[in-house]
């Protein structure tokens, strides 16, 4: 089947501006996610949006969807070298009950 | 609140060994669910538990690991024998109810098998 799809790697400057892009499998995914994931933690939710949003705002944090295009993006404005994780796209297709359905990840490496 | 805890953090086992994962959810959590996650991989639904009742398990390697959820609250997840490929992190998360947008996560176990 169709895979939720991530590009694996980014690396930005401290204080620009970090895209990180995602295209999801199922069109009526009523709820789509990003979660981040530090070194030896767990995950951790950063945000998410309901189907019928085009963008939320949240801090330094902007969700846009694109559900024609079946494509979600996260914006994180004024990078911090805290910020370095891998973040996952993930989403809820409507078939498949309530379980989360993850990207591979996308690495995120912020220097000073 | 305290959030989902697992044990042992970390386990190293031969293959064709056994190992048990415990977890307990956030007090409350009507829903569980044990992921699996592979190095470089995003993680991988195993099994899904409404209180103590399997919802879907139809990833699981049903040949060799169980899950089980006594009470509708604390849950165990089992592999017998291990093989190396189930070398992950085995990730357990719990939510209030089935409709929930919201999933915690544990920090896992990592599994090495060698």
């Amino acid at each position: 089947g169709e895979d939720v799809e991530q590009s694996l790697f980014l690396s930005v400057r401290e204080g620009d501006s970090s895209v990180i892009n995602c295209t999801y499998t199922d069109s009526s995914s009523t709820y789509l996610y990003w979660y981040k994931q530090e070194p030896g933690a767990g995950l951790q939710l950063l945000t998410y949006i309901f189907s019928n949003m085009d963008m939320k705002q949240d801090q330094r944090l902007t969700v846009l969807l694109n559900k024609k295009d079946k494509h979600l993006s996260l914006r994180i404005a004024d990078t911090q070298t805290g910020d370095s994780a891998i973040y996952f796209c993930a989403e809820i297709p409507n078939q498949a009950g309530t379980a989360l359905i993850f990207g591979k990840g996308t690495t995120l490496s912020v220097s000073s | 609140e305290a959030g989902v805890a697992q044990s042992p953090r970390y386990k190293i086992i031969e293959k064709r060994q056994s190992v048990a994962f415990w977890c307990n959810p956030i007090s409350g959590h009507a829903t569980l669910y044990w992921y699996q996650q592979i190095l470089g991989q995003g993680p991988k639904l195993l099994i899904q538990f409404q209180n103590n009742g399997v919802v879907d398990d139809s990833q699981l390697p049903k040949d060799r690991f169980s899950a089980e959820r006594l009470k509708g609250v604390d849950s165990t997840l089992k592999i017998q024998p291990a093989k190396l490929e189930d070398s992950a992190v085995y990730l357990c998360a719990s939510s209030l109810w089935e409709a929930n947008t919201e999933a915690f996560f544990g920090q896992g176990t990592r599994l090495t098998v060698v």
